[in-house]
């Protein structure tokens, strides 16, 4: 089947520890998306890459990092997590960026902070 | 700023019951799309329904359906003859441009928690 595949998905890592957390898609869709989710939160987005066209979010920190090496994966890079960056990180995909698209969720990795 | 509003933060209906999720949106574009996604205690949100902005045909589907209204700015979404399987975070949200318009994003609704008991 078609999906979007994350790992891990639980992570643990310390306080100032760079961490990767990675996504990857069969479905061959030109947009992945990084969202971040508190508990008991909606999901807020992060940035997404338009086939390789990087857009971040105004509000997302510098400590916030993204690569598309390809079509299929994409990586989160936390460079200096603090606790506040514990939360749960979905990937989503959507075929074509445009308002009418749904977008396609992996089932998230869950970050802790020690 | 456009924005979804979820008022009910938890629901809890026993088994059989009609449950009806509310949602309200502001936005500015006179087009425009709404979802609905669940996301049940693994994790993944699932696509549920969408709507654009032109079409205010309610939708049935299964045990579902959803009511749109433009008048009210509403997108409620109805579950009838609710099962335990049920049981999970329910957003709504909105697709809208960013300010350069070539940008779109889902703005979500903070979520409503439904515990369906048995």
């Amino acid at each position: 089947d078609a999906m979007v595949i994350q790992n891990p998905r639980y992570q643990v890592t310390q306080f100032g520890k760079p961490v990767t957390l990675s996504c990857s898609q069969t479905l061959n869709h030109n947009v992945m998306y990084w969202y971040q989710q508190k508990s008991s939160q909606a999901p807020k987005l992060l940035f997404h890459y338009y086939d390789k066209d990087f857009n971040n979010e105004a509000d997302t920190p510098d400590n916030f990092q993204s690569r598309r090496p390809n079509t299929s994966f994409c990586f989160l890079d936390i460079r200096s997590p603090g606790l506040g960056d514990a939360a749960m990180y979905l990937c989503a995909t959507s075929r074509d960026r445009v308002p009418y698209n749904e977008q396609f969720f992996g089932p998230g990795t869950r970050l802790t902070v020690l | 700023a456009q924005k979804v509003t979820q008022a009910q933060t938890e629901i809890s209906v026993v088994e059989k019951e009609d449950v009806t999720l509310d949602c309200v949106y502001e936005t500015r574009d006179t087009t425009y799309y709404l979802f609905w996604y669940k996301q049940p205690p693994s994790g993944e949100l699932v696509f549920l329904i969408r709507r654009n902005s032109f079409d205010e045909q309610n939708e049935i589907s299964g045990r579902y359906s959803w009511n749109f209204q433009k008048s009210t700015s509403s997108f409620n979404f109805t579950i009838t003859a609710s099962q335990v399987v049920d049981s999970a975070v329910y957003f709504c949200a909105l697709s809208e441009s960013d300010s350069g318009g070539s940008n779109y994003k889902l703005t979500f609704g903070k979520g409503t928690l439904l515990t369906v008991n048995p």
